[in-house]
């Protein structure tokens, strides 16, 4: 089945450390998408990418970090300089196109110790 | 630029009774519209999308919404709301170019028995 895997389902972070979120995704879609989730503020776009190697800042890029080494693969990485990371990540996936569906994973729950 | 405002961060109807959810957009351009639901620790799926073409769309689980560029609304409607309906809604309008979502804060669905 295809589809969009991330993990771990739970991540916890401990002070000053930095933890890499996963997301796999076998659509052969070209463009990936980080959204972080808080409660009562819907999705905000961290990072998105629509070609392998490359990539551009969403509307909190700040304390994040991305990498698209390969077509199906966009890991991100919370740094130490996010200084509130607790929160739900999602990832998603979609062909190019303006009408295209974004697919979303089923996501990572990021709790700091 | 684009923007989407979902009225009413949490909604309650009886089991049976019309389910009506609100979303008006800002657009310059015409726009690529999209309903999603998200159950509770789960990713968003994707409930329907108008592009072009027929105003009124039909999605899953009985869901439907109409696109009126006039009151540049697209408000998501069930006839008979289900105990299974009940979870969050998010509106997002597509944007030209980037291919990014802009998504609303959500609507929370409580169905009451």
């Amino acid at each position: 089945d295809g589809g969009i895997t991330q993990s771990p389902k739970y991540l916890f972070r401990k002070e000053g450390q930095n933890v890499t979120l996963s997301c796999e995704q076998n659509l052969n879609h070209d463009a990936m998408y980080w959204y972080r989730q808080d409660p009562g503020q819907g999705l905000r776009l961290i990072y998105y990418s629509q070609i392998v190697n490359d990539f551009q800042k969403g509307d909190i890029a700040e304390g994040y970090s991305v990498s698209r080494e390969k077509k199906e693969s966009f890991p991100l990485t919370v740094t130490s300089a996010q200084k509130n990371p607790t929160a739900f990540y999602l990832c998603a996936s979609s062909s190019l196109g303006q009408q295209e569906t974004q697919y979303f994973g089923p996501g990572t729950r990021l709790l700091v110790l | 630029a684009q923007s989407v405002t979902q009225l009413g961060s949490h909604v309650s109807v009886s089991e049976g009774a019309l389910v009506l959810l609100r979303c008006n957009y800002s657009s310059s351009v015409p726009p690529y519209l999209f309903w999603y639901v998200q159950y509770p620790n789960q990713g968003l799926q994707l409930l329907l999308k108008y592009t072009t073409g027929a105003t009124l769309v039909k999605g899953i689980n009985g869901f439907e919404a109409e696109f009126k560029k006039s009151e540049t609304s697209f408000h998501l409607t069930k006839p008979s709301a289900h105990m299974s309906d009940a979870a969050e809604y998010f509106c997002a309008v597509s944007t030209s170019g980037t291919y990014k979502y802009i998504f609303g804060t959500g609507t929370r669905l409580k169905v009451l028995a």
